[in-house]
């Protein structure tokens, strides 16, 4: 299986900051990534796809790259409602679905 | 638009059975690839099984002979029968639609709300 690796696992931010996560595949799977917020006690909400695709409603200020193993998340402002857990996701056609550890997004 | 919600969960002894469901609205879930995602108490994400549009189904090598994914177009729900459950299967249960672009399914564009799944004695 490939392994997902996030880093860093707990960030510290204020509002209005530029915020990056990363993720690491154990080997390419291409563009095949997505990326997802989650608030305590809610279910996961996708933001991109395809590495890069922001899903529709999804504000601008999030943005992702990255190709074959190494991936990025980016907030460019840090807004209160982007306080959570971010979540990436590879999806290889012949892999199984797998997600990285999570990083968690706090008030610095 | 599209709703998921998942009922069934519970307190149920090591060694016993459950049956989650997922009642779907907005679209079929003969349509698309639909999948079942878990989340331990304070922990990360997991995939648990898939099953395809052709009726084909995967799943993770930690309840792979345990647990089995199902649906039923007539009801529009999936399903996942779970058995020989053990602690380390206590969980959210969540139900997800998985989206398809660019050629490719496999990402989680909707989901439900989740289920707990408790297994203690």
């Amino acid at each position: 299986d490939i392994q997902m690796t996030q880093s860093p696992s707990t960030l510290s931010a204020s509002i209005g900051d530029r915020v990056t996560i990363t993720c690491r595949a154990s080997r390419s799977i291409s563009s095949w990534l997505a990326w997802y917020q989650q608030k305590p006690g809610k279910a996961p909400k996708l933001l991109i796809y395809k590495a890069f695709t922001l899903e529709s409603g999804v504000p601008s200020r999030f943005s992702g790259s990255g190709s074959g193993t190494d991936f990025s998340l980016t907030i460019t402002s840090l807004q209160p409602d982007d306080f959570a857990t971010y979540y990436c996701q590879q999806y290889d056609t012949y892999s199984p679905r797998t997600f990285g550890q999570g990083t968690k997004v706090e008030i610095k | 638009e599209v709703q998921l919600v998942e009922s069934g969960g519970g307190l149920v002894q090591p060694g016993g059975s459950l049956r989650l469901s997922c009642a779907a609205s907005g679209f079929r879930v003969s349509d698309k690839y639909m999948s079942w995602v878990r989340q331990a108490p304070g922990k990360g994400l997991e995939w648990v099984s898939v099953i395809h549009i052709g009726g084909s189904t995967k799943y993770a090598d930690s309840v792979k002979g345990r647990f089995t994914i199902s649906r039923d177009s007539s009801k529009n729900t999936l399903d996942l029968q779970m058995n020989s459950l053990r602690v380390e299967d206590t969980a959210v249960y969540y139900c997800a639609r998985e989206g398809y672009s660019y050629g490719l399914t496999g990402y989680f564009d909707n989901w439900g709300q989740g289920t707990l799944v408790t297994v203690s004695s």
